[in-house]
This record gives C-alpha cells, structure tokens and sequence, in this order.
C-alpha cells in the first residue's frame, strides 16, 4: 500500500501553544519522511526530514517524532506563531530517488 | 544558486487546447519529478525523469499527458486535447538525491 493518512485536516491553535499534526504509513519500504510547509499561491517548502534510524529530530521550533514500530510519525510546532499558519504535508518514500506519497494536507491556523 | 523555476505561473486555456509547462531544475540537480495538486488535496505523482528519460510515469494518465526533459532546456510537461478536469496546479520538483526542492507551479485552468 502507498497511502500516507494524515491527521486533523484543520487545527486552530493559540499562539504561543503547540500545533501537533499526525501521519501514518503502509508501506514499511517507506525510509524517508519530509515534511513540507505551503502558503497560498506557492509552492511547498521543505521543512524537515526525518529517518527511520532515530526517533526524534529538531529543528528550531519544529520536532519531528517517529514510531517506526507504529508506522506513525508525526511534527510538533512549538511556541506557535501567527506566520506558522499554512499547510502542512506529510510525505513519504523509499530513499535513493524515488516518487514521494503526500498526505492529504493540514490547514493550520494560529491565532493571537 | 536560483531554485526551481517553472513557467508560466498560471495558464487558461479552452477545451480542446494544448497546455505546455515549463520546469527548470536547481543548478546541479538531474532529477525532476512532475505532480499534480487538486484543490484542498495533497500532491499526487504524475512523473519521475532524469536528462532524456523517462524513469517512472506511472503517475501520469496514458493518455493526452506526455513529458521530457531533453539534454539542453527544461522539462517539460504537456497536455493535449486539455478538458476541465485537468484545472489543477503542475508543481515540478528537483533533486540531487532524497530532498525535492519544489518549483512555484504552474495553475492550470480550463475552460
């Protein structure tokens, strides 16, 4: 299976708190696992990525957890910021140049 | 070092038409990967190319849909005979090894 699902579709969130957005995979050949930002009218940026070999990494205020016996992996905002608000994919794909599986996206909006 | 420029930012055409993308890849990157982005969806794959092949189309319909991306110049993704079922946004991606650095797209609106 290719599928990624991917958790909420929306999240309102206060500024200042944390936003925590979901992904589940299928595919066990899966061993990269990006993450990608995208505001209106453009196109998505890489964030952060992550391998199964360690289970969590950081970067700035974005921390990505993996739980590779789940197949879950998931990315933490914190100190949320009005200019986080954006949308947010979760992506897959077996390393060495390959297609990658996108979630269906999360809406995240951060509000003062 | 430019990032992925694709061209033309948006694109109308009527029923019938030909619609043709443009992708220039990061400098240094031989990779590049076509998809497609329906409104409130996420990116789906259409094509995986290097300089003069085709490596994985398996995403791309059989059908109208064509793509390449020649020795000299950019690649290029064209659709013939375009219906109002192909309005989307094109995003091309490049690569020189697992990260895809994606280009601005393309909106594609069919009349």
């Amino acid at each position: 299976q290719q599928q990624v699902k991917q958790s909420p579709q929306s999240l309102i969130v206060q500024k200042g708190g944390i936003s925590i957005i979901n992904c589940a995979y299928e595919n066990t050949a899966f061993d990269y696992f990006p993450w990608y930002q995208q505001f209106p009218g453009k196109g998505p940026a890489l964030l952060i990525a992550i391998r199964p070999d360690v289970s969590e990494k950081k970067e700035g205020r974005f921390t990505i957890s993996f739980n590779k016996s789940a197949k879950q992996f998931s990315l933490h905002i914190m100190d949320s910021q009005p200019g986080d608000s954006a949308t947010y994919f979760c992506a897959a794909c077996v390393s060495g140049n390959t297609p990658l599986v996108f979630g269906k996206g999360t809406r995240l909006s951060v509000i003062a | 070092n430019a990032g992925v420029m694709q061209n033309p930012r948006h694109l109308v055409r009527r029923r019938g038409q030909e619609a043709r993308l443009r992708c220039s890849p990061m400098k240094g990157h031989s990779h590049v990967y076509w998809y497609r982005q329906l409104p409130e969806e996420g990116l789906k794959f259409m094509v995986y190319l290097q300089k003069e092949n085709i490596i994985d189309e398996s995403g791309m319909p059989k059908e109208r849909f064509s793509a390449e991306f020649p020795k000299e110049g950019p690649s290029i993704l064209r659709i013939q005979q375009v219906v109002r079922g192909d309005s989307a946004a094109y995003f091309c991606a490049s690569s020189p090894e697992n990260e895809q650095f994606f280009g601005p797209g393309t909106r594609l609106t069919v009349l």
